[in-house]
């Protein structure tokens, strides 16, 4: 049972350009959402959350944006660096008491020098 | 580093056969998560504990059991073993304060089963 979806399973674009990487989700009542950030051979790291209280949340080069009408959230990063190819994955924040996250399947995200 | 400990790091079985996965929190975190991450289904949630209790289950299998002991180190369980379940597995703690949502992952174990 998938909360939110990752309709693109991957992304290529060139070092410097803008990325952007979409998630879609239908659960109105969720108010929290969370990107996380997985490297080859390691495991997911946290990147950056938002609260449905503010349509954008910004961490230098990464941007969340969150369409709150369209169930739609964003990550975008400018400039991209070759550095930030790796698997993005987002997901609803904890909901019923768990601390649990329920991930999209991720995007990868491959950024060419 | 996240501070999360996962071992074995590789593993090859048989299938039938029965495996442990030991994870080790951070210091201090009493929750822990086991996920699966197979090729073409991401972060399958499988199981968490809070403090040696069972908080929140996903789509364990069966075959599949977990617990945690009282010094909160975790083991996963995995028997009988089928081919499907070669897969990453990955265990992450939480401190239950501090960003909401945040969880720290171990570099997981991977476990091929031919």
């Amino acid at each position: 049972d998938q909360q939110v979806k990752q309709n693109s399973p991957s992304l290529s674009v060139q070092e410097g350009r803008i990325s952007i990487l979409n998630c879609d989700y239908t659960n109105s009542m969720f108010d929290y959402f969370l990107w996380y950030k997985k490297y080859p051979a390691e495991g997911p790291t946290f990147l950056i959350s938002i609260s449905s209280i503010k349509d954008k949340n910004e961490d230098g080069r990464f941007t969340v944006f969150l369409n709150k009408s369209a169930k739609h959230l964003s990550l975008h990063i400018v400039p991209s660096q070759p550095g930030d190819s790796a698997v993005y994955f987002c997901a609803p924040g904890p909901q019923g008491g768990s601390e649990k996250l329920v991930f999209g399947k991720g995007m990868k995200l491959t950024v060419n020098p | 580093d996240s501070g999360v400990t996962q071992t074995p790091k590789h593993l090859i079985t048989a299938t039938g056969q029965r495996v442990t996965l030991r994870c080790s929190p951070r210091s201090g975190d009493l929750s822990v998560y086991w996920y699966q991450q197979s090729l073409d289904q991401g972060l399958q949630f499988l199981i968490q504990y809070y403090n040696g209790e069972e908080r929140a289950k996903g789509n364990i299998l069966e075959r599949f059991s977990a617990q945690q002991f009282p010094d909160l180190h975790s083991e996963l369980n995995l028997s009988s073993l089928e081919l499907g379940d070669s897969a990453l597995y990955f265990c992450a703690s939480s401190p239950g304060q501090g960003i909401v949502g945040e969880l720290f992952f171990g570099e997981g174990s991977r476990l091929t089963v031919l």
